[in-house]
């Protein structure tokens, strides 16, 4: 069955050190993207790739980074840079910007 | 003030009840995503709209373009219907901004 896959469900990281969050999907999907999810609030972008090798910051792209080396995979890391990094983490695909999102079952973060 | 607004943001009903969960968003948009998150946090697009009413068996969503409002319906309400449900208004070509969504509670 076609799908994305986020892996770990649960990560746990000491302050000061980067971790990376893995999402592949095998939809044959252009884009991805990367959402923060914290309580009481929506949905934001971390940032997003349209296409392989070029991606783009969402809205709080600091402290993260990704890359778009194959069309399956698009792995975030959560730098040291970033203040508050403890977070529920969600990647999604769609097949274009104006299409249903697909997404994983989601990354908890938690940073001590 | 969010771009996107969900009323209520707390939702308890009986089973079997009509639910109505609204969202309303300030600006123009070229579309607008329900979306549904289980309490393990997984969420499943269920409708994507730009006018109209979309029905998929017991979910029914519609959209006002002109008031800038979006209702998701749910009729004969069901325990495994609780869950939060989230509306997203896509702007312009690529930007999607989520409402905080609606948690929803159906007890048998």
């Amino acid at each position: 069955d076609g799908g994305i896959t986020q892996s770990p469900k649960y990560l746990f990281r000491k302050e000061g050190q980067n971790v990376t969050l893995s999402c592949e999907q095998n939809l044959n999907h252009d884009a991805m993207y990367w959402y923060r999810q914290d309580p009481g609030q929506g949905l934001r972008l971390i940032y997003y790739s349209q296409i392989v090798n070029d991606f783009q910051k969402g809205d709080i792209a600091e402290g993260y980074s990704v890359s778009r080396e194959k069309k399956e995979s698009f792995p975030l890391t959560v730098t040291s840079a970033q203040k508050n990094p403890t977070a529920f983490y969600l990647c999604a695909s769609s097949s274009q910007y104006n299409s249903p999102l697909h997404f994983g079952n989601g990354t908890r973060l938690t940073v001590t | 003030k969010n771009e996107v607004e969900q009323s209520p943001q707390n939702l308890t009903a009986q089973e079997g009840e009509f639910i109505t969960i609204n969202c309303s968003y300030s600006v123009g948009i070229s579309a607008l995503h329900w979306l549904q998150q289980h309490p393990g946090g997984g969420i499943v697009s269920l409708f994507m709209l730009s006018s109209g009413k979309k029905k998929h068996g017991r979910l029914i969503a519609t959209i006002n373009i002109q008031e800038k409002h979006s209702s998701l319906h749910i009729t004969a309400s069901h325990p495994r219907d609780s869950a939060v449900y989230i509306c997203a208004a896509l702007l312009g070509a690529q930007k999607l901004v989520f409402g905080q969504g609606t948690r929803l509670t159906i007890n048998p």
